[in-house]
């Protein structure tokens, strides 16, 4: 079946950055768009950006430009985000989540990965 | 603050009808379909409707969308204590070249 698992926990200083892993597996991988979406704690659902496994293409929200970086490995069906110059209010979980080209939903989601910066 | 608007809070008695309201405008919902999605305490989210009013396989009946003109709408039939979570709409906004989120909605089941 289709899996989306993310790498663990993470702490950072602010100032620091952090990359976050979303391995796949049960599909093909260039296929499908990945995204990346926050939750900051007790807040709702932030669209940070997507990133087109097939060609490495990306499209990030204006307020994380200049910030999150989104990469992928097609050898390991593997995508990530990097966020830098981490401040405390990037707290959050940090999902990935899939969506079939051009269908504008996204399903499934990775478990989730919580950064806490902190100093 | 989000983009699309959702009440905080709504709740029922087990088999009653619940119904969440999203509010957007003409450069999201007004031109762009609907999805929503299910967030269990603790969990990632999980998609419901998708396309406005479709269903994903295993997703109950219960579960129904609509939409309408810059609105849309989940109404959640026979409510269950399975039920209670929070759930939130999205879609895509031209302006914005992004997708955006509802503020979210937690379902209490009384």
């Amino acid at each position: 079946q289709v899996q989306l698992v993310q790498s663990g926990t993470e702490v950072k200083k602010p100032g620091a950055s952090v990359k976050v892993s979303c391995k796949t597996s049960g599909y093909t991988f260039t296929n499908y768009y990945m995204h990346w979406v926050r939750q900051a704690p007790g807040q709702g659902l932030e669209w940070m950006g997507i990133i087109n496994p097939s060609d490495g293409t990306t499209r990030y929200a204006q307020k994380f430009q200049g910030r999150v970086t989104m990469t992928r490995d097609t050898s390991t069906s593997t995508a990530y985000m990097d966020l830098s110059s981490l401040r405390s209010e990037d707290t959050a979980i940090y999902f990935c989540a899939r969506e079939q080209a051009g269908t504008r939903w996204f399903d499934p989601w990775g478990q989730g990965t919580l950064v806490t910066v902190s100093s | 603050q989000s983009v699309l608007t959702q009440p905080p809070s709504a709740s029922g008695t087990p088999g009653q009808r619940v119904t969440i309201s999203c509010s957007g405008s003409s450069s999201n919902i007004g031109r762009n379909t609907v999805s929503w999605y299910q967030q269990l305490p603790g969990m990632a989210p999980k998609l419901l409707i998708y396309t406005n009013n479709q269903r994903p396989s295993g997703v109950p009946d219960r579960f129904s969308g609509s939409k309408s003109g810059t609105s849309a709408s989940l109404a959640i039939s026979g409510l269950q204590s399975e039920d209670e979570a929070d759930y939130y709409c999205a879609a895509y906004d031209d302006s914005l070249n992004g997708y955006v989120f509802g503020s979210g909605t937690k379902v209490t089941v009384l």
